[in-house]
């Protein structure tokens, strides 16, 4: 069974650096891109970034001075780190298998 | 970046009504593949993102065929036949023809 888990702080002040970690199962990181997604709380959607399956990298213009993608195939893992946070970035992230399967996202607030 | 633009509904829709949600892209979607590069989900309250249709008209497993997605390169409609209780939600779509992906800003489908 195919499945995303985003785990991390939920709560972040501002200036520092956000750490996520999304674990899958049922898949291979080298046979599929894991995309991040971001909601802030009753908003719509913005994607950031991807970890293509050959490990190759993408971000979002708006978000790549501060953002990277990382991931550690062993362990099924693919990692968000995005620095300078602000409460604009309060938000539900989201990881994704090439925008099909979702996992529930988590919730990280930035706030002192 | 292109831009994604949906339409609004005019709800509440009437348990049994058919609703038609539409989205126009900035750039068109259609590839020299002859595929056109768009997604809908729908995302019920308090969860995930859904994928239901992608390539603009295919839909994904397990999708009831009460969803169907049509249209040009650049404007196109979901449909949604007989709506139900479980299709509540807020309905978006997405480009991924061109990084950074982006989606349209929402619709909201409320039943009567």
């Amino acid at each position: 069974q195919v499945q995303l888990k985003e785990s991390g702080p939920g709560l972040v002040q501002p200036s520092q650096t956000l750490s996520l970690t999304c674990t899958v199962s049922g898949f291979s990181l080298m046979d599929y891109s894991v995309h991040w997604v971001r909601q802030p709380p009753g908003k719509g959607l913005e994607w950031m970034g991807r970890m293509k399956y050959d490990g190759d990298t993408y971000y979002n213009s708006a978000l790549k001075s501060r953002l990277s993608i990382s991931r550690d195939t062993s362990k099924s893992q693919v990692f968000l780190k995005m620095n300078s946070l602000q409460t604009e970035d309060t938000a539900i992230y989201y990881c994704t298998r090439d925008n099909s399967i979702w996992g529930q996202g988590t919730l990280v607030t930035v706030s002192s | 970046d292109i831009v994604m633009t949906q339409g609004a509904l005019p709800n509440p829709v009437p348990s049994g009504e058919s609703a038609s949600i539409t989205c126009q892209s900035s750039k068109s979607l259609l590839h020299s593949n002859g595929k056109t590069y768009l997604n809908w989900y729908l995302q019920r309250p308090g969860q995930s993102p859904q994928l239901l249709i992608y390539w603009m008209s295919t839909r994904a497993s397990g999708v009831s065929d009460r969803f169907s997605g049509s249209g040009s390169g650049t404007d196109f409609t979901l449909k949604i036949s007989s709506v139900e209780a479980e299709d509540v939600g807020v309905y978006y779509c997405q480009q991924f023809l061109e990084y950074p992906l982006t989606f349209g800003s929402g619709t909201k489908l409320e039943i009567k």
